[in-house]
């Protein structure tokens, strides 16, 4: 049974790092071809994905936020972590994790956690 | 970065009533075609993947089709259960999400 958890601040000031942390259990991030994702969704909006790692590392990002995330993971805990800097009220959304399946689409979520960016 | 647009952005439907909800990508994805639904409060649930596979647990009423640029999702007989809003997303060329169709009750 996958199942993921996020975990993070829930408020953040502008220009600051968030840093959030996605724990899962029931796969392995070292098996071929699983990957794990990042999506957000502002209050009322569309979902956006952000970015992902794969099993062997590889990363990938979207381009218009690009130079603002890092994702990362730690196999041995079974996270990853994603930082996004200088955090902008544009920026307040629920944010997801998501395990990547063999086939490339996200089969299985995390509740979500909401991310609230206010001086 | 494939643009995926989705209509219409709202639908109106009477329960037992049939549903088409059809996504558009900007350029070809092949087969590589997910459709999720989200219910408020909830994280977005995958209904069908390459573009017409029924997601494990995923009832038979929900159906794909399409592919290449068009797709779409049809409900044959819409239940309480499933008004809320669907999304499609490509995985062909990293990923990206429609702007979703809510479906609500008639």
């Amino acid at each position: 049974q996958i199942t993921l958890k996020e975990s993070g601040p829930t408020l953040v000031k502008p220009t600051q790092t968030l840093t959030l942390t996605c724990t899962f259990s029931g796969f392995s991030l070292s098996t071929s071809g699983v990957g794990v994702g990042w999506i957000r969704q502002p209050p009322g909006k569309a979902l956006e994905w952000l970015a992902l790692i794969y099993w062997d590392d590889d990363k990938r990002y979207s381009p218009s936020l690009k130079s603002r995330l890092t994702i990362t993971k730690d196999t041995s805990k079974n996270q990853v972590v994603l930082t996004m800097t200088n955090m902008d009220p544009v920026d307040t959304a629920t944010y997801y994790c998501a395990h990547k399946s063999f086939g490339d689409y996200f089969d299985y979520w995390g509740q979500g956690t909401l991310v609230t960016v206010s001086s | 970065e494939i643009v995926m647009t989705q209509s219409p952005a709202t639908l109106s439907v009477s329960p037992g009533e049939r549903a088409t909800l059809s996504c558009r990508a900007s350029q070809s994805v092949s087969s590589n075609l997910a459709w999720y639904q989200q219910k408020p409060g909830q994280a977005p649930r995958l209904l069908i993947y390459g573009a017409s596979t029924r997601a494990t647990g995923i009832p038979a009423r929900f159906s794909g089709s399409g592919s290449g640029t068009e797709f779409t999702l049809t409900i044959s007989s819409l239940q309480s259960e499933d008004f809320a809003v669907y999304y499609c997303q490509q995985y062909n060329n990293w990923w990206t999400f429609g702007q979703g169709t809510k479906v609500e009750i008639k």
